[in-house]
């Protein structure tokens, strides 16, 4: 089972560098969503999307780019890369309903110099 | 709007002695709860949820989370640690209202020999 598969795993970009991350599930799941993780703040939603064409904002979405075009893949986009776009990012998907629990990918580590 | 206080940014445990990290949550809808680990470089992967059925919820690795309403706690307990119990937890809600997770800042567990 592959389940939530993200790629790249490492990325270093320089200031103003556009790049997209990607992400796929094989589960069928509707919901897929992107976090973005720095210390002491735990998860930070990015954008989200309840399924195919069906995009939204989360916490945190100035300077990504999403869009969902199948069921499987949901890559963000970073359009003019910043310094403060330095994390860790991980793509999420969820089972059916509101009970169902978040299902993660083993993330991309992105520095912007 | 709901959120997720973890007391304890870091906690320090012998081998063998219990594990107590703790979890506060506000929602204005009853919540669904859930504890997630990362190991070093690792996605989150879940340990237990709670989802309005039982109020003690048993999970992997011997991990168990008693949802109390009364006291807004959803606090995460093992009797006896173990080394491989060191990584980091993250508690987080999620509403019946929405699919979004709201994640709390996160706990590293330091299991010492």
């Amino acid at each position: 089972n592959a389940g939530v598969t993200q790629t790249p795993k490492f990325q270093v970009l320089k200031t103003g560098q556009s790049m997209t991350l990607q992400c796929a599930q094989d589960m069928n799941h509707e919901y897929m969503s992107w976090y973005r993780q720095d210390p002491g703040m735990g998860l930070r939603l990015i954008h989200y999307s309840v399924g195919a064409g069906i995009t939204d904002q989360g916490e945190v979405p100035n300077g990504y780019n999403v869009s969902r075009s199948t069921t499987e893949d949901f890559p963000l986009r970073l359009l003019s890369a910043a310094p403060s776009q330095t994390s860790v990012y991980f793509c999420a998907s969820r089972a059916g309903g509101y009970t169902g629990e978040l299902f993660f990918g083993e993330g991309s580590r992105l520095t912007v110099l | 709007a709901q959120s997720v206080t973890q007391l304890g940014s870091h906690v320090s445990v012998s081998e063998g002695a219990l594990v107590l990290l703790r979890c506060n949550y506000s929602s204005s809808v009853p919540p669904y709860l859930f504890w997630y680990v990362q190991y070093p470089n690792q996605g989150l992967q879940l340990l237990l949820k709670y989802t309005s059925a039982a109020t003690l919820v048993k999970g992997i690795n011997g991990f168990e989370a008693e949802f109390k309403k009364s006291e807004t706690s959803f606090h995460l307990t093992k009797p006896s640690a173990h080394m491989s119990d060191a990584a980091e937890y993250f508690c987080a809600v999620s509403g019946s209202y929405g699919q979004n997770f709201v994640f709390g800042p996160g706990t590293r567990l330091s299991v010492l020999p």
